[in-house]
C-alpha cells in the first residue's frame, strides 16, 4: 500500500480483556517497529521485526504484551488482560532497509487504546 | 542510557516569524537523527533525516542541523504559517540501530 495502515483506529477495552492491534506495513519494507505513546509523551519503543524475525523485544513492558509477524508482512500486537496503564496510542512504523538507518521510518496513524 | 530532551515544551508565535526548536541527546554515538511532525490524533510524519556524517538537511522552509559532538540538533522554521502548528518530535537511533529514542516534543502554535 501507499502507507502504513493500522486497525482499528480506536479501541475501548474493559480491564482484563484481551486486545489485538493490526499493522500493515508498506509493501516490501523489511523492518517493522511498534511504539507506545502515552498522552503528552514521545513514543517509546516496544519491539522490532526484521522480516518475520523478532530481533528486539526489549521495550515490551510485561509478558502480557506479545507481537508477531509470521509471514514477514502484517504484524499483530496483542495485549492480554489489559490494565488501565495500557491506555495509550500504539504506533507502527516500517522501514525499507534492515534497520531504519539509511531510509528512515514511515509511521502509521496509530491505534488509540482506552482501557476502562 | 540515551536520553533526548526538547526545549521548549511549547511555543506560540505570530505568523511570519522565524523560529528554532532545540533537541539535545546524552550519547553522541548515534547513527542518525530524525525530526517528525505530529498533528493531534495523527501519526508521525517524517520531516528531515540527518545521517551522523552530515551536519544539516534542508526541505523547503525547514532546516535541521546536527552537532554530534555536542549532542545537539536544531530545527529552524522560516516564515512560520498557521499550518505549521503541530508537535515536533526529535528522535535518534539507539546504538544497535534498531529503534528510535524520542524526546517529548515541542508543541508549536502559529497564530494568524
Amino acid at each position: 500500500g501507499a502507507g502504513v495502515s493500522q486497525s482499528p483506529r480506536y479501541k475501548v477495552a474493559k480491564r482484563g480483556q484481551d486486545v489485538a492491534l493490526r499493522c500493515d506495513p508498506i509493501s516490501g519494507h523489511v523492518s517493522l517497529f511498534w511504539y507506545q505513546q502515552a498522552l503528552g509523551q514521545g513514543p517509546e519503543f516496544l519491539t522490532y521485526f526484521q522480516n518475520e524475525a523478532q530481533l528486539d523485544k526489549s521495550g515490551l513492558p510485561s509478558d502480557r504484551f506479545f507481537a508477531e509477524r509470521p509471514e514477514g508482512s502484517v504484524s499483530t500486537l496483542k495485549i492480554q488482560r489489559t490494565q488501565q496503564e495500557d491506555s495509550a496510542v500504539y504506533l507502527c512504523a516500517s522501514s525499507l532497509a534492515g534497520t531504519g538507518l539509511s531510509y528512515g521510518y514511515t509511521f502509521g496513524s496509530g491505534t488509540r487504546l482506552t482501557v476502562v | 542510557k540515551q536520553e533526548v530532551t526538547q526545549i521548549p515544551a511549547a511555543l506560540s508565535v505570530p505568523e511570519g516569524e522565524n523560529l528554532v526548536l532545540n533537541c539535545s541527546f546524552t550519547d553522541s554515538a548515534i547513527y542518525n537523527l530524525q525530526w517528525f511532525r505530529q498533528d493531534p490524533g495523527k501519526g508521525l510524519t517524517s520531516l528531515l533525516l540527518i545521517q551522523s556524517s552530515q551536519r544539516e538537511q534542508t526541505s523547503g522552509r525547514l532546516n535541521a542541523s546536527l552537532d554530534k559532538s555536542s549532542g545537539r540538533s536544531t530545527l529552524y522554521i522560516a516564515a512560520s504559517q498557521p499550518g505549521d502548528s503541530a508537535t515536533y518530535l526529535c528522535a535518534v537511533t539507539n546504538q544497535a540501530g534498531t529503534a528510535l529514542i524520542f524526546g517529548k516534543g515541542t508543541t508549536l502554535s502559529v497564530s494568524s
